[in-house]
């Protein structure tokens, strides 16, 4: 079974502060990874997926994540936070073998301060 | 516009009734999926299709069912025995084949038991 840690449930940074959100996956096959954003009462929006291509991935709005399987992490960071990017974080996971479905993390509340 | 259209947005359940959730896409995708989404635990598969006429239960299947007999449709129906059927649901789809083909998400609908 796949499974998805997201370390925080909530992060607080300032505005201009470095953003880091902690992703840790278990899988037994080769997973694809993936980073949704969810703003208030709204549905998931891609910001960026590992499919093996590239370790280092860049998404929308800034963020990238880098791909490490020895330390089976996935985190999201992005140099310097804007208010526009409060929101909530979800990393997901998924193989072609098994369930082919997204398993998600519990989600991380990014709240950037003024 | 191509898309994902959930209906209703907002939807209130008598104790005892079934409702049905609507999910519509005009992407021509193949897979389909619901998520159940409660504060603090992510989102929770409930079921997913990966082709007409098939579909297979995900984490939370009970008190749920669906129907996949057209393409573009993959309706929601929460049943009576569903004791806590409040939550936010989203609905989503993929082209299939490769797991690592982007999942898209509708905009969600909120259902509130009274």
């Amino acid at each position: 079974a796949q499974s998805v840690t997201q370390l925080g449930s909530h992060v607080s940074v300032s505005e201009g502060a470095l953003v880091l959100l902690r992703c840790n996956y278990s899988s037994s096959v080769p997973p694809y990874l993936f980073w949704y954003v969810q703003y208030p009462n709204q549905g998931l929006q891609l910001l960026l997926k590992y499919t093996s291509a590239a370790t280092l991935v860049k998404g929308i709005n800034g963020f990238e994540a880098e791909f490490k399987k020895s330390e089976t992490s996935f985190h999201l960071t992005k140099p310097s936070a804007h208010m526009s990017d409060a929101a909530e974080y979800f990393c997901a996971v998924i193989s072609d073998t098994g369930r082919r479905a997204l398993t998600f993390g519990s989600g991380t509340r990014l709240q950037v301060q003024p | 516009d191509g898309g994902i259209t959930q209906s209703p947005k907002y939807l209130f359940r008598k104790e005892g009734q079934n409702v049905t959730l609507s999910c519509e896409q005009n992407l021509n995708h193949d897979a389909m999926y619901w998520y159940r989404q409660d504060p603090g635990q992510g989102l929770r598969l409930i079921y997913y299709s990966q082709i007409v006429n098939d579909f297979q239960k995900g984490d939370i299947a009970e008190g749920y069912s669906v129907s996949r007999e057209k393409k573009e449709s993959f309706p929601l129906t929460v049943t009576s025995a569903q004791k806590n059927p409040t939550a936010f649901y989203l609905c989503a789809s993929s082209i299939g084949g490769s797991s690592g083909n982007t999942i898209y998400f509708g905009e969600g609908s909120w259902l509130t038991v009274v």
